[in-house]
């Protein structure tokens, strides 16, 4: 069936570098593209979303990059710092549809 | 503004048990949906509800069943629990079925 995916499962940076987490989506009807962050214990936190009439969209510190074309999305996190650790999903939504489909997650573990 | 509460935080049960979950959705949310995620996965879609009614549901058994109230709270239910039946139970409200979904912090369900 369709899936969202993603490349990997694990993401080590350094505190003040740049974090870049990708995602793949299968199903081409996807027209809503959310961003989440979940920390241990805790329910996912949006971050950030965006549709598929663009191809870009910044919020504080974090950027997400649609390509429709090979369908992949990214995630940007500028000056990554100790809180930005956690899990990331991307999730997708065909728009009509009710449910959001979550890949499995990456984690981004920030160094000193 | 208050946010997706969600209630109990954690609950053991026998296998065989009921189970009913509660959430209660953000201000000004009318849309809730309900989402399991197992230990090191993504979440997995239940169900939505929309104006008290169910508006898309994913692969699981009728034995997941759920409401929706007139101040858009919602509960799932879950009968004949399975040892598999074991993960954390989120509640997401949003202000319109393909927006952004706004996550509870979860109740995390243990079937013995």
């Amino acid at each position: 069936g369709e899936s969202v995916g993603l490349h990997l499962p694990t993401l080590s940076v350094q505190e003040g570098d740049n974090s870049i987490i990708n995602c793949a989506y299968s199903n081409s009807a996807s027209d809503y593209f959310i961003w989440y962050k979940q920390e241990s214990g805790k329910g996912p936190q949006f971050i950030i979303d965006i549709r598929s009439n663009m191809d870009k969209r910044q919020g504080q510190r974090v950027t997400v990059l649609l390509n429709k074309t090979v369908k992949h999305l990214s995630l940007q996190i500028a000056a990554t710092q100790p809180g930005d650790s956690a899990v990331y999903f991307c999730a997708e939504n065909p728009g009509t549809a009710s449910k959001l489909t979550f890949g499995t997650g990456t984690r981004l573990q920030v160094t000193l | 503004e208050t946010g997706v509460t969600q209630s109990p935080t954690h609950l053991i049960k026998t296998r065989g048990q009921q189970v009913t979950l509660r959430c209660s959705s953000q201000s000004g949310h009318n849309t809730v949906s309900w989402y399991q995620q197992a230990l090191g996965q993504g979440p997995q879609f239940i169900f939505q509800y929309y104006r008290e009614e169910e508006n898309g549901r994913g692969n699981f058994p009728p034995r997941f069943s759920g409401l929706q109230f007139p101040n858009y709270s919602s509960e799932l239910n879950v009968n004949a629990l399975e040892l598999d039946d074991s993960a954390l139970y989120l509640c997401a409200s949003s202000s319109g079925t393909g927006e952004g979904q706004y996550f509870g912090p979860g109740t995390r369900l243990t079937v013995t």
